[in-house]
């Protein structure tokens, strides 16, 4: 069955620019993730979803960063005028339990490239 | 909030040989405990977990250990091979927030034939 997308999986931005990363997840999935992983280190929690709620954002390092997912399926992280240090790869991950724990399955993440 | 540590970063055995990481967690309400695998430029993969009413967990070569006093969790995986290596990532989840997931920094794993 299909697993966990990501698009793009490669992005390019000028610093300033705005930038939207899209994640499909298995379909039925309730829990949503979005995680920033930086070269060499773990995964960063940025924000969770539960259906098309949003119940932690507490991950999310500045208010450039916003993330929604309004049906409850696809979500969107979008970045603000994007800075070098936003560069990363971007990691979405989802769950069919609704309580937050229980196995994430992770989509291939989109590696941003600030310039 | 979680903090994990997890040590070493890295680890070079020879194949057959064992290979543990261990990682400890600061929120004594953290109850679940994931550990993934990653292969260079791939996404991380759930290998084994464990929930905190459960002190061991294996499957074939891989174990996994739970300490909750302590608060440090550990992977075993024995009879290594070279298909092992990569980099390996704990990471505890639970409490109040339950869906935050806090990993540690990884273990880059190689195993030489």
């Amino acid at each position: 069955g299909a697993g966990v997308s990501q698009s793009p999986r490669y992005k390019v931005a000028k610093r300033g620019q705005d930038v939207a990363l899209r994640c499909d997840p298995i379909s039925g999935h309730v829990s949503l993730f979005w995680y920033q992983q930086a070269l060499g280190q773990g995964p960063e929690f940025l924000t969770y979803f539960q259906n098309e709620a949003q119940l932690d954002k507490s991950g999310l390092p500045s208010d450039r960063f916003f993330a929604e997912r309004p049906e409850g399926s696809v979500s969107t992280l979008k970045i603000q005028r994007t800075q070098q240090e936003d560069s990363a790869v971007y990691l979405c991950a989802s769950s069919l339990e609704p309580t937050g724990l229980g196995e994430q399955y992770f989509g291939p993440g989109t590696r941003l490239t600030v310039t | 909030g979680e903090n994990v540590e997890q040590h070493p970063s890295t680890l070079s055995v020879q194949e057959g040989d064992s290979a543990v990481i261990k990682c400890t967690y600061s929120d004594s309400a953290s109850n679940y405990f994931p550990w993934y695998k990653q292969e260079l430029g791939k996404r991380p993969q759930l290998i084994i977990d464990i929930r905190s009413n459960v002190g061991e967990k294996k499957d074939q070569r891989i174990a996994v250990t739970l300490n909750k006093t302590a608060k440090h969790f550990s992977l075993h995986i024995t009879e290594t091979q070279p298909e092992d290596s990569a980099v390996y990532f704990c990471a505890a989840r639970g409490g109040f927030n339950a869906g935050k997931s806090t990993f540690g920094d990884g273990t880059t794993l190689t195993v030489k034939p």
